[in-house]
Formats: structure tokens, sequence, C-alpha cells
């Protein structure tokens, strides 16, 4: 089972941007609009940031954004807070066999 | 509001099992597809093992068919993982899911299950 391909880390000042990617293959990522973003924090559970793409649980604030060109995935993280910092995750349906596909994560600091 | 209780972890030695249950509430539990996702240390998340409302549908990750069942008690609103035959790679906090729109959306606050000798 292959998994998606994010960088391990990432990094940006407060109130600057950050992207994000997530790689993954025709048959997952390429294929649906099912992708997630999951943030991290030290010894806690995953929380839903972004699903389907680019749409926003109730709660999760604007300034995360989400997006999808091909087989490659993004998330996008602007006016960067403290709070921010954490490992994010993505993943993505992957059809009746697989169902389910995650990447290994990245670390993001602010600076 | 939505909770996921995650319990029944803990160490074991190679070729034993362990039973995790995962108590919920806040939700309709008896029409929402559930999931368990196991997550080693210093690794990205992996799908397990998902069930639906009914229990009449299971599915699971490759690496654990035969050796894991999922299952529900709707009347109780509890999930479960019966783990058989644990190996070592098997090492992981496991977290209880629940379905939103082909996502998880909510999470138990996971169980460190240890597999060694």
């Amino acid at each position: 089972q292959s998994g998606l391909t994010q960088p391990p880390s990432a990094s940006g000042s407060p109130g600057q941007s950050v992207t994000i990617s997530c790689t993954g293959a025709s048959s997952d990522v390429g294929l649906y609009n099912y992708v997630s973003w999951y943030q991290q924090h030290p010894g806690k559970a995953p929380k839903l940031m972004i699903y389907e793409v680019t749409k926003r649980p109730s709660g999760v604030p604007d300034r995360f954004s989400g997006s999808k060109s091909g087989n490659t995935a993004s998330l996008t993280v602007s006016g960067l807070q403290a709070e921010d910092e954490a490992d994010y995750y993505c993943s993505s349906y992957a059809g009746t066999n697989i169902h389910w596909v995650f990447g290994g994560g990245t670390k993001l600091t602010v600076l | 509001e939505v909770h996921l209780v995650d319990s029944g972890g803990g160490l074991v030695q190679p070729g034993g099992s362990l039973r995790l249950s995962c108590a919920a509430s806040g939700f309709s539990f008896s029409t929402t597809w559930m999931n368990i996702v196991r997550q080693a240390p210093g690794k990205g998340p992996e799908w397990v093992a998902s069930i639906n409302p009914d229990g009449s549908e299971k599915y699971y990750v490759a690496s654990v068919k035969g050796r894991f069942t999922i299952s529900r008690d709707n009347a109780k609103n509890s999930l479960y993982l019966q783990m058989n035959s644990l190996r070592a790679e098997d090492t992981a906090i496991y977290y209880c899911a629940k379905s939103g729109v082909f996502t998880f959306d909510y999470w138990g606050q996971g169980n460190l299950v240890t597999v060694s000798s």
C-alpha cells in the first residue's frame, strides 16, 4: 500500500503564509476529490482542518485553505500564528480496495 | 458535542491478544460509519478498519486481515477492535475515528498498544 508524500518540514514567520504539498497517485489524490488535512499537536489526537480538498469544518479559521492540481494537493496556512506550529498530515480516499492513504506528515515550525 | 473515549490499550507479548473499546456520545452513533486508525511512533497515521452503521460491512487494511476484527454495539454506543496474533509492527497508538463526508471528522484520544516480549 503506497502512502502520500509530504515534505518533512516547513516553516514561516508569524504573519507569513506557508504551503505544504501532498503528492499521491492517479488512483487516489488524482482520482477523488476526497483529500483531507489534519493538524496534530504533540501528544494529541489529529484534528480535521480541511476535507473534500477545500472545505473547512466549523470552527477552523479561514487562514487554512486547501487546493488540488492533478495528483498533488496543498494546504496553505496564511497569517501564521504560534499555535499553528504542529504536525500536518494529508489523507485521501483511494477506492474500495485500499480505502484510505495518509501522508508521512510535515512538521510546521513558526519561527 | 462529539466525544470518543478510547480504552483497552497496553503491553502485550507477540502472538497475544488485546481488545480495544471506544465509547461514543454526542452524535447518532447507530447511523454513522466508524473507523480505527493507528499511528506508529514518529510515523503518519494508517487506516486500519471501518464498519458500517449496522455492522454488516467491515473493511480492513491488508496487514491485519484475518487477525483483527472490528465490531460495534449500537445499544451501548460502542466500537470494538479485537486484535489477535499481535506482532511487533502492530505497536502504535490506536484511534477510534468517526466518519464524516469521506473523511475522519472526530478522533478519540487514542490507546497505546505495545507489542513486545
